[in-house]
C-alpha cells in the first residue's frame, strides 16, 4: 500500500486565491483526519471524517475553510479566500475506526504570499 | 516540514545510550496515549501507545511509562540510533474515533 497520498506537496498562491488540498486515504481505512502544523501552534486537528461523514469541525479555523469527503477514497480541504495566515503544513491521516494508529500523509506545505 | 512550536525541547544523547522523553498531558479522561516520530519533511509516524488503564507498555526498543497520578507520559528508546533523530509527540485521545490532542514535542539528537 503507498500510504497516505496527499497532493500538492508544495502549493505557494496569493492572498485571496483559492486553495484546495487533495487526500487519498489508505484503502479500508473509515476514518480520515485533516490536521495543521505551524511552528505556533504545533498540530491542529482541523476535521474529521468517519465513513465519510464530517464527525466534527470544531477545529476549523474559519468559515474560510471547508473540507469535503465525496467518497471513501478522496477529500479535500479548501481554503477560499486564503490569507498569509494559513501557511502552514496540512496533513492529512487516516485509520480503521476504534483503531488507535493514524497514518499520516507527507503533507502540503501551504505559502500564502 | 516545520515540526513544532518555538520553544521546541532539545535532547542531545549519545549513539547507544537510552533515551528518555517526557510529556505532560491535560486531559486526566483520555483513554489513550501515542507517541509519534516525526522526521524532517514527512508526516508523524506511529511509534506506539498505551491505553489509560495501563501503566507500561513495550515495544521493538521501546517502552511507554504512564503515571496518570502526576498526568505524566514518557518514551524510553533503548541504545538510541542515529535514525532515531527526529521530533517526538506526545498525543492523547478520548473515545473511539482516534481524535487526538498532540503536545508541542521534543527533539532529539543522536550524536555519533
Amino acid at each position: 500500500d503507498a500510504g497516505v497520498i496527499q497532493s500538492p506537496r508544495h502549493e505557494v498562491t496569493e492572498m485571496g486565491q483559492e486553495v484546495t488540498l487533495r487526500c487519498k486515504p489508505i484503502s479500508g481505512h473509515n476514518s480520515l483526519f485533516w490536521y495543521r502544523q505551524t511552528m505556533m501552534r504545533g498540530l491542529e486537528l482541523l476535521i474529521y471524517f468517519n465513513n465519510n461523514v464530517p464527525i466534527d469541525d470544531s477545529g476549523m479555523p474559519e468559515d474560510r475553510f471547508s473540507a469535503k469527503m465525496p467518497n471513501a477514497s478522496f477529500s479535500t480541504l479548501k481554503i477560499q479566500p486564503s490569507e498569509p495566515r494559513d501557511s502552514a503544513v496540512y496533513f492529512c491521516a487516516s485509520s480503521v475506526f476504534r483503531n488507535t494508529e493514524a497514518f499520516f500523509g507527507q503533507g502540503t506545505r501551504l505559502t500564502v504570499v | 516540514g516545520e515540526s513544532v512550536g518555538l520553544h521546541l525541547p532539545t535532547l542531545s544523547v549519545q549513539e547507544g545510550d537510552n533515551s528518555i522523553i517526557n510529556c505532560a498531558y491535560s486531559n486526566s479522561a483520555s483513554d489513550y496515549f501515542i507517541w509519534y516520530k516525526q522526521e524532517s519533511g514527512k508526516g508523524p509516524q506511529f511509534i506506539i501507545d498505551i491505553r489509560s488503564n495501563m501503566d507500561k507498555r513495550q515495544g521493538q526498543r521501546v517502552t511507554v511509562l504512564l503515571n496518570k497520578t502526576v498526568k505524566h507520559l514518557s518514551l524510553q528508546i533503548a541504545a538510541t540510533q542515529p535514525g532515531d533523530s527526529a521530533v517526538y509527540f506526545c498525543a492523547e485521545g478520548t473515545g473511539t474515533a482516534s481524535k487526538l490532542t498532540f503536545g508541542t514535542g521534543t527533539r532529539l539528537q543522536v550524536t555519533l
